[in-house]
């Protein structure tokens, strides 16, 4: 079945330190992921997506097909980077996907 | 542009009465349609999907119902609510980039 499992609740750390939130999947398909992220009182949104390659506001994501992982990085963490992190994993094919979202790690980046 | 929105933002209800949450999307036509659950603790799960008028999956059983009237209406409802139906209620849509684009959100409290 479908999976994403993200194993942290909670990561603290302190402002410009290396921050790895883990993202590990189950699918037997080619998997399509994201990161989705929610700050304080605004609505959850896109932040990158594997297909891209992209690194958005300093964080990169590489898939691992091996290990089965999509692990999101950023080597020196900011305090406006605290927010709650989805892994998502796209599920099904052309118009018809559905997204299966991890339950969440809540980024904490202290001063 | 396209922008979505959900209303109400705050719901406070009894326990057994009924639910209706609604969502509409301007500005693209024939969006695939989603109602996520965020309860405490246990993230994102998908609640229902729609591909299209009428066209309504549910991905969990639950005392909930969806339905769609309009190509970019999307109504979560309840006859009787029960205490466990309580979370933040998103609705989202996607079109063909895969990419979902959610809306603010509405806070559901079952008393």
């Amino acid at each position: 079945a479908q999976r994403v499992t993200q194993p942290e609740k909670l990561l603290s750390v302190f402002k410009g330190a290396p921050v790895e939130l883990k993202c590990n999947y189950s699918y037997s398909g080619s998997p399509e992921l994201f990161w989705y992220v929610q700050y304080s009182r605004q609505r959850l949104q896109l932040l990158l997506r594997h297909i891209s390659r992209e690194s958005i506001k300093g964080f990169t994501a590489d898939l691992n097909k091996g290990e089965t992982s999509f692990h999101l990085k950023k080597p020196f963490a900011q305090e406006e980077d605290s927010a709650m992190y989805y892994c998502a994993l796209l599920w099904g094919s052309g118009n018809t996907g559905k997204l299966i979202f991890g339950q969440g790690t809540t980024l904490q980046v202290k001063p | 542009s396209q922008t979505i929105h959900q209303w109400p933002a705050t719901l406070v209800q009894p326990v057994g009465s009924p639910l209706s949450l609604e969502c509409t999307v301007e500005g693209t036509s024939n969006p695939n349609l989603y109602w996520y659950r965020q309860a405490a603790g246990r993230g994102l799960q998908l609640l229902f999907y729609s591909v299209g008028i009428g066209q309504i999956s549910s991905e969990v059983p639950q005392n909930l119902s969806a339905s769609r009237p309009q190509d970019r209406q999307f109504i979560l409802s309840s006859k009787k609510l029960l205490l466990s139906d309580s979370g933040f209620y998103l609705c989202a849509w996607s079109g063909s980039g895969n990419t979902i684009y959610f809306g603010e959100g509405s806070w559901l409290t079952v008393v």
